[in-house]
């Protein structure tokens, strides 16, 4: 069983590019999960979607940040217009339906901004 | 809102001796706590939880925690470090969302050395 797929795992961008970062999460995972973590910190929660729909994005920023979870595909964290301070790790985390279940995480898209 | 804080942003032990990494949460409600460990370059692996069913609960690779409500504590111990243990631990509170999911929530995190 094929863990949290997430790609690419490096990307380099520069100022004023898109980013785009994709997840694959688990096979019979519902639920999705972005999360950003800077250097020096733990992970911080971003959004938490499932299929079409996103459900809880109040740690997005308000500007240039976007997610989605398609029916079909994977599910894409898309940056717009982006800065030196998004330079971070962004990972993917997948659960299965059923509160409190453990998160299971990908290997990460580290993000570099020249 | 609910917060972890980890005491000790690097810990060193030697090989064969005890890890201690100190975990303190706060929560307004019974809380569901994780341990994950990261390696380099790699995201979180789950090494145990705990969901109130039992307050020692033991996890992969020879570690356990255990919860204590009067010390609003989740420590994570091994008795016995090895090399490979050298790795970052975050330790985590989840809060129930809309939709069925959950919020994790972190710590920042203790880096293990373990030396010879």
């Amino acid at each position: 069983n094929a863990g949290v797929m997430q790609n690419p795992r490096h990307l380099v961008r520069r100022r004023g590019q898109e980013a785009r970062l994709r997840c694959s999460p688990m096979k019979g995972h519902s639920h999705v999960y972005w999360y950003r973590q800077l250097p020096e910190e733990g992970l911080k929660f971003m959004v938490y979607l499932q299929k079409e729909n996103i459900i809880d994005e109040s740690g997005m920023p308000k500007e240039r940040f976007s997610a989605e979870f398609p029916k079909e595909g994977p599910s894409i964290l898309r940056i717009q217009q982006v800065v030196r301070g998004d330079s971070a790790a962004y990972f993917c985390a997948s659960s299965p339906t059923g509160r409190n279940q453990p998160q299971h995480f990908g290997d990460g898209t580290r993000l570099s901004i020249l | 809102a609910q917060s972890v804080t980890q005491l000790g942003s690097h810990v060193s032990v030697s090989e064969g001796a005890l890890v201690l990494l100190r975990c303190n949460y706060s929560s307004s409600v019974p809380p569901y706590l994780f341990w994950y460990v990261q390696y380099p370059n790699q995201g979180l692996q789950l090494l145990l939880k705990y969901t109130s069913a039992a307050t020692l609960v033991k996890g992969i690779n020879g570690f356990e925690a255990e919860f204590k409500k009067s010390e609003t504590s989740f420590h994570l111990t091994k008795p016995s470090a090895h090399m490979s243990d050298a790795a970052e631990y975050f330790c985590a509170v989840s809060e129930g969302l809309t939709g069925g999911g959950n919020k994790l929530t972190f710590g920042t995190g203790t880096q293990l050395k373990v030396e010879l």
